[in-house]
């Protein structure tokens, strides 16, 4: 059964430094959704592509966050420079199309920052 | 604010026993409405949806516009239902962006 793909399943990194996210979405999903989870709470949208279009990304902190998802398929997201508060697990979601479809989500990144 | 609204943390009961857990939101309108369950070492995956009032593992919920919640129940607990539950909408006006909210979630321990 085909899966969201996500890499590293966990990144330590220093606050300041660079750090990127990877997700693979079911092949043949147009929509992947990037969300971040605080312990303790749900998850909440960061970003949301429509093949390589950006959706959605009014939660995103833009000043260090970015994302990119170029020929539509994989999608890449990115933080720099990573700050204390960005410690969450940050997870990939995919579904066939926008709209009140199942999401698909990936096992997710932890990443903590020290 | 609106949001979504799970009440316990945590809900312990034992096998056997009915299980509800809560769900509040404070959208006007018509959300569309969700549960999702993560179990032990696996991913967050979707257990129900209002639109399609279908009952999976044993589980239903129920749409009360008037008290805007979407309780989720079943009659008779598992052991393997023991899991982290969320309720999430996409708010009505999303369009077809599909954004899911989600609340904080409720951990489901079912005792033997």
């Amino acid at each position: 059964e085909a899966e969201v793909a996500q890499s590293p399943r966990y990144k330590i990194t220093e606050k300041s430094q660079a750090v990127a996210f990877w997700c693979d979405p079911i092949s043949g999903h147009a929509t992947l959704y990037w969300y971040r989870q605080i312990l303790g709470q749900g998850p909440e949208l960061l970003v949301q592509f429509q093949d390589e279009s950006v959706v959605d990304d009014s939660q995103l902190p833009k000043d260090r966050f970015s994302a990119e998802r170029l020929k539509g398929v994989d999608s890449t997201l990115k933080i720099q420079p990573a700050e204390l508060g960005d410690s969450a697990m940050y997870l990939c979601a995919s579904s066939p199309a926008a709209g009140p479809y199942e999401q698909y989500f990936g096992p997710g990144t932890r990443l903590t920052v020290t | 604010a609106q949001r979504v609204t799970q009440p316990e943390k945590l809900l312990s009961v034992f096998k056997g026993a009915p299980v509800e857990l809560k769900c509040n939101y404070s959208y006007s309108g018509s959300p569309e409405l969700f549960w999702y369950v993560q179990y032990s070492r696996q991913r967050l995956q979707l257990l129900l949806r209002h639109i399609s009032r279908e009952s999976i593992k044993g589980f239903t919920a129920d749409l009360n516009k008037g008290e805007t919640s979407f309780h989720l129940k079943k009659p008779f607990a598992q052991e393997e239902d023991s899991a982290m539950y969320y309720c999430a909408l996409i708010p009505p006006g999303s369009g077809n962006t599909g954004k899911l909210i989600f609340g904080q979630g409720t951990t489901l321990q079912v005792k033997p």
